[in-house]
């Protein structure tokens, strides 16, 4: 079965600063890879995905995810955050041929210092 | 164009007291979900249903129903709450599973005393 790690709970950083949170992923296989971000009180929106190709992957927001096999990985980065990014980002992932179910890291809580 | 909504969007039962939350969607999609938040834990799907007339169990499924008799509509319940259904509840959409986007209602925040 496949599970996503995300070993950061909380991370802050500074406005204008470059960000990069940590998501790991266990799957046999080549696994659908997604990031959603979640604002307070409000649901999940897609930030981006990976399901095959370039390894690099640009989502919205300035958001960009790159995928590593070699390292089971799928960190999202941004090049300067900005306040308004503060929020819960999700790692997710679903197995290739799974249509239907999707599993979700436990969430890295992201602050912006003014 | 409202997409996704949930009724009601904060509720307190007591525990026994049983009671339904509602999903409504307006972009026609075949996919629906429930998933339940709790702190630490992320998301965790408690049922799904790919088309009207169907639904399936996810990874949380006791302890709740599902039901999907409108293609628009997704309903969950609680017949017998329970402290451990404390939780926010999520409703999502898409329209061919999770190889589309999943769009995301705003929660209910459910309170089991």
């Amino acid at each position: 079965a496949q599970s996503v790690t995300q070993p950061d709970i909380h991370i802050t950083v500074s406005e204008g600063a470059s960000l990069e949170l940590r998501c790991n992923y266990s799957y046999g296989a080549t696994p659908y890879l997604f990031w959603y971000v979640q604002s307070p009180g409000q649901g999940l929106q897609l930030l981006l995905k990976y399901f095959s190709g370039d390894t690099l992957v640009q989502g919205i927001k300035g958001f960009e995810a790159e995928f590593k096999r070699s390292q089971s990985s799928f960190n999202l980065r941004k090049p300067s955050v900005h306040w308004s990014d503060a929020a819960e980002y999700f790692c997710a992932v679903a197995a290739m041929g799974s249509a239907s179910k999707i599993i979700f890291g436990s969430g890295t809580r992201l602050s912006i210092r003014p | 164009n409202a997409g996704v909504t949930q009724t009601p969007k904060f509720r307190v039962l007591k525990t026994g007291q049983s009671m339904t939350l509602l999903c409504a969607q307006d972009m026609n999609h075949e996919y629906m979900y429930w998933y339940r938040q709790d702190p630490g834990m992320g998301l965790r799907l408690i049922h799904y249903s790919v088309g009207e007339g169907t639904t399936a169990k996810g990874e949380v499924p006791d302890g709740y129903n599902v039901s999907r008799l409108k293609k628009q509509n997704f309903l969950l319940g609680l017949e017998s709450a329970a402290p451990s259904q404390t939780s926010v509840y999520f409703c999502a959409s898409s329209g061919r599973g999770v190889l589309e986007t999943q769009y995301f209602g705003p929660g209910t925040r459910l309170l089991v005393l």
